[in-house]
Order: structure tokens, then sequence, then C-alpha cells
């Protein structure tokens, strides 16, 4: 079966412009997190969304929002870019809690 | 809070040896355990995980302790390889109704050939 994709794999945006990324998750998987990778803090937690609903939110400003479709697909965005919002966004999959997390490949976001 | 530290942050060791990453968690209701390998360049992919109700768990060369009293637990990978080189994460999740792990900050692993 199809593994989580993520979509754009690159981005380049300038400081201000919003951003939207997309992820579709492995099938029948009903959790999706976000995180954000940064060589210097690692992977940060953003969001978590279960059935279209956000259950867990990371420390992030408020220009990071995400929602989740009745298919499971995820979306975040990011609006006001900074410079340190480049990064690799990772969103994973799962089906339940306590079980394997399914990576995407990512997309790297980069602000100039 | 919760919190994950990891050490070392980097490892190198020559092939054949062993390497050993330790982690400590914050949470005492954590009660799962999962270890990402993340090669350059791709995504993090699961290696091993262990439950809290279990001490010890191995797959071939790699096996995973938990010490529930004291909060920690470590990968040990035996008979290192070059392919063995790689970034590795532990984590634990938030106990609660959400999916949340909270990664540590990530052990790069060098094998000598």
């Amino acid at each position: 079966k199809a593994g989580v994709t993520q979509t754009p794999r690159y981005l380049i945006k300038t400081r201000g412009q919003q951003v939207t990324l997309s992820c579709s998750p492995i099938s029948g998987h009903r959790s999706v997190s976000w995180y954000q990778q940064t060589p210097g803090q690692g992977l940060q937690f953003l969001f978590e969304y279960f059935s279209e609903t956000q259950r867990n939110k990371g420390n992030f400003p408020g220009r990071f929002s995400g929602r989740q479709f009745s298919n499971s697909r995820s979306e975040m965005n990011v609006s006001t870019l900074e410079l340190g919002d480049s990064a690799l966004y990772l969103c994973a999959s799962a089906s339940t809690q306590n079980t394997e997390a399914f990576f995407g490949q990512g997309t790297r976001l980069t602000v100039v | 809070g919760e919190n994950v530290e990891q050490h070392p942050s980097t490892l190198s060791v020559q092939e054949g040896d062993s390497a050993v990453i330790k982690c400590t968690y914050s949470d005492s209701a954590s009660n799962y355990f999962p270890w990402y390998k993340q090669e350059l360049g791709k995504r993090p992919q699961l290696i091993i995980d262990i439950r809290s109700n279990v001490g010890e768990k191995k797959d071939q060369r790699i096996a995973v302790t938990l010490n529930k009293t004291a909060k920690h637990f470590s990968l040990h990978i035996t008979e290192t390889q070059p392919e063995d080189s790689a970034v590795y994460f532990c984590a634990a999740p938030s106990p609660g109704s959400s999916y949340k792990l909270i990664f540590g900050s990530g052990t790069r692993l060098l094998v000598r050939p």
C-alpha cells in the first residue's frame, strides 16, 4: 500500500508570504501529525489531527495552522513567513496510539 | 513538562564494534518507546520499538532495553556496519488522547570501515 505522501517536496518563499503544505496519510490511518525538523532544534511537534479535529498543538505561534479533511488528508499553513521558518516539514500518519508512526519524505521550505 | 533527553549527540565506532545510545524521559505515564533511523536526505523510519510491559526487545543486531524505574531506555547495535551510519532518534509519546511524539535531539552515528 502507498506510503505517506507530502507535496511539494521543495519550496522557496519570500519573507511575509504564506505557504500551504499537503500530506496524504496511509490509507486507513486517521491520525496525522506534523513536525518541524531543523539542525538546531531537531524534530519539534507542530500539531496532530484525528478525524478532522486538532487534538494537540505544539509550542508554535499562531502563524502555524492546519486542518484535516474527511479523507484524512491534511494541510498545514504558515502565514507571514519568517527566515526562521526555513526547515524540513514532516508529516506522519498512524492508525492508533502507541503504534508505528510512518513519516512522509517531507517538504523542504526555504524562506529568503 | 514533557522532555526526552538523548546522549551522545555524536558517536563514532569502528565497523564491527557495538554502539549504544541512551535516552531518558520525564513522564512516568509514557508506555511506548520507538527508535527511528534517519539517513541523509531521507525520512525517519522506525527500526524498533518497545512497550512498557517489556524490559528488552531484540531484532537481529538491534536491541532496546527499558528501565521504567529510572525512566530511561537504550538502543544497542551490535556488529555495526557502514550502512548503520545515520542519525538515530528516540521518542516517547505524550500521554493523552492524541498521538504526539516527543523526540530526543538525535545521535549522529558514524561507522568507520
